[in-house]
């Protein structure tokens, strides 16, 4: 079975605070995608990687970074977390190409106080 | 730049009656995706199509790309509670192909 897994379900940080998203997947994807989802805005490109240590920016990238070090883990890093970061944060994996379906986890839901 | 815009936003349907979704984009996609995200959970991918005036069944849902592969529908015949959720279109965007941009979602609701 195919499986994405984002590291926490739930976070809740302060303003200011340095905030590590960690994505893992398990089936050897060259693709992995940052998204976040807020109401009626749909999903949101941050970030999106194509290979090991490749990035491109996505709609929103600032106030935001990422890493790459393995193929199988991408990381989005909130450098100073700040309240309008609250949102809900989607990691995605798709194989080899410019074509095909995303695999979604579960999502990190991160409230900013 | 671009967008993919999809309406309506909200859609509330008595079961059994029908619902359609649209995707509209500004500029031609090589291909569409559809994704579909039960309440609380992740978006599943559903269906991409490629070609244009291309349509696809899947069971009660019919999918189809426009002949200017600018436009995209989802139609669902007789809505089951089961359907409820929030259903994306989703293309590759212009300024790099390999990044995929989301609509905005319409959220079904079925009221049983």
């Amino acid at each position: 079975d195919v499986k994405v897994t984002q590291s926490s379900r739930y976070l809740v940080k302060r303003t200011g605070e340095k905030v590590f998203l960690e994505c893992v997947q398990d089936m050897d994807h060259e693709n992995m995608f940052w998204y976040r989802q807020d109401p009626g805005l749909g999903l949101r490109l941050i970030y999106f990687s194509y290979d090991v240590k490749m990035k491109e920016k996505g709609d929103i990238p600032e106030g935001y970074s990422v890493s790459r070090e393995k193929k199988e883990r991408f990381s989005l890093i909130l450098e100073s977390a700040s309240t309008n970061q609250t949102s809900m944060y989607l990691c995605a994996s798709r194989g080899q190409g410019y074509t095909g379906e995303l695999f979604f986890g579960e999502g990190s839901r991160l409230t900013v106080l | 730049g671009q967008q993919v815009m999809q309406i309506p936003q909200y859609q509330h349907v008595q079961e059994g009656e029908d619902f359609t979704t649209y995707c509209n984009s500004s500029t031609t996609l090589s291909n569409i995706q559809w994704y579909k995200q039960r309440p609380g959970g992740h978006p599943v991918f559903l269906i991409q199509l490629v070609k244009s005036g291309e349509v696809k069944k899947q069971k009660r849902l019919t999918f189809q790309f426009g002949e200017a592969k600018k436009n995209s529908s989802l139609h669902i015949t007789a809505t089951q509670t089961t359907d409820v959720g929030t259903y994306f279109c989703a293309g590759p965007y212009s300024g790099s192909a390999r990044q995929l941009t989301f609509g905005s979602g319409t959220q079904l609701t079925v009221l049983p």
